[in-house]
């Protein structure tokens, strides 16, 4: 069965500093993978997605992620954090048209 | 484009009645909608997904009979939480994909259910 760790619950980061959010999957293939963003009490707006090709993918708001296969890992990175980036991060897997299964989220904390 | 809405955004209802929640894609057909539920401080777990015109597949130890999904159109899906009880009370979200990008969903802003 698919499954997605995301080993740090919350992360706290200065605003301008650089962030990375670890996302790994357990899936006997490559599968899809994608980085959505939750405020608080909203629902989820898609940060990026990765299906094939090349393995650094570039997103919304600044962010981008690089998919490794040998490390079966998708982490978020973004270069300079901003205060309005403070939300919860979920990586999630799917096979093509399938159900995505979510990691458990990561809880961005930005000190000014 | 691809936007998703949901209504009502939150509703508070008494124990014992029945709710429903709306999903509608406001500028593309989508042909799968999904619903998910969420418990504070938790991930989103997969309730059900419905395609336009066939009965929804439910995940494992989700009741059909108390939470019905209908998906009449391509861009309209219903939740309706029967009978519902305090600890239906979550916030629900739904998402929608279209045939030509099944890969991708796209998500409402979620409707929060409190059962008193």
């Amino acid at each position: 069965a698919q499954s997605v760790t995301q080993p740090d619950i919350h992360i706290t980061v200065s605003e301008g500093a650089s962030l990375e959010l670890r996302c790994n999957y357990s899936y006997g293939a490559t599968p899809y993978l994608f980085w959505y963003v939750q405020s608080p009490g909203q629902g989820l707006q898609l940060l990026l997605k990765y299906f094939s090709g090349d393995t650094l993918v570039q997103g919304i708001k600044g962010f981008e992620a690089e998919f490794k296969r040998s490390q079966s890992s998708f982490n978020l990175r973004k270069p300079s954090v901003h205060w309005s980036d403070a939300a919860e991060y979920f990586c999630a897997v799917s096979q093509y048209g399938n159900k995505l299964v979510f990691g458990a989220g990561t809880i961005l904390r930005v000190k000014s | 484009g691809a936007v998703v809405s949901q209504h009502p955004s939150w509703v508070i209802c008494k124990s014992g009645t029945s709710v429903k929640i709306e999903c509608r894609s406001l500028d593309f057909q989508a042909t799968t909608m999904f619903w998910y539920r969420q418990f504070p401080k938790q991930s989103l777990m997969l309730m059900a997904t419905s395609n336009e015109g066939s009965k929804a597949t439910y995940e494992q130890g989700v009741e059909k009979d108390k939470f019905l999904i209908n998906h009449a159109s391509l861009t309209l899906s219903t939740l309706t939480v029967t009978s519902a009880h305090p600890e239906d009370s979550s916030f629900y979200i739904c998402s929608a994909s279209t045939l030509a990008h099944q890969e991708t969903q796209y998500f409402g802003p979620g409707t929060r259910l409190l059962v008193l």
